[in-house]
């Protein structure tokens, strides 16, 4: 089945770093692709999609990049702050056969920013 | 302002128990999703239902059990086959068309005492 797999965290960065989580998927065909972040103790909130190849997706200074040829949508941003601390998750759209649609999810990624 | 509410945000089951999480949203969506987050697993799939009164098992489905009677509402009972239920329990919607992406309730966190 299709299935998503990111880099292991945790990963600490100072304040103004360049920052990229890796995501690599394996599916049938292109679904679409997301990132998700969820900060302690709360659900997780949508930070951005993908919807087809070559797309970018991008909010609040992150942006990533949906390439079929590597099967990939890498998480980066430019110079991270103390308030981007959180768990990032990847995740593809997975469409059954039989027409049941759900979201799978990588592992979590968990990022902590120092100042 | 539409949203969806998961309630109560925290809950301690005693063994033996039966314990029911609830689920509600406003959004007028069609799809609802319950997912279990242990630390260091990510999220993973228990029920879904994509119209009401219809649901399908996700990965973990057993020792659970739902109900979909009404398009708001998507409650998760947790039954005491379920032998370690300790975690945090997260409810999601989306639209019948998934690449809009989920939205998520704030969780339950559930323990056992």
């Amino acid at each position: 089945g299709n299935s998503v797999t990111q880099m292991e965290g945790p990963v600490t960065l100072s304040e103004e770093a360049f920052l990229t989580i890796n995501c690599t998927y394996t599916a049938t065909g292109y679904p679409s692709l997301f990132w998700y972040v969820q900060y302690p103790g709360e659900g997780l909130q949508l930070l951005l999609k993908a919807t087809k190849a070559d797309d970018k997706g991008s909010n609040k200074g992150f942006e990533a990049t949906y390439r079929k040829e590597t099967t990939s949508f890498h998480l980066e941003k430019g110079s991270v702050q103390v308030s981007d601390s959180a768990v990032y998750f990847c995740a593809l759209h997975d469409k059954a056969q039989g027409g049941s649609e759900k979201l799978v999810f990588g592992k979590g990624t968990k990022l902590t920013v120092n100042p | 302002d539409g949203g969806i509410t998961q309630s109560p945000k925290y809950l301690f089951r005693k063994e033996g128990q039966n314990v029911t999480l609830s689920c509600e949203q406003n959004l007028n969506h069609d799809a609802m999703y319950w997912y279990r987050q242990d630390p260091g697993q990510g999220l993973r799939l228990i029920y879904y239902s994509q119209i009401v009164n219809d649901f399908q098992k996700g990965d973990i489905a057993e020792g659970y059990s739902v109900s979909r009677e009404k398009k708001e509402s998507f409650p998760l009972t947790v039954t005491s086959a379920q032998k370690n239920p300790t975690a945090f329990y997260l409810c999601a919607t989306t639209r019948a068309d998934t690449n809009y992406g989920y939205t998520f309730g704030s969780g339950t966190r559930l323990t056992v005492v």
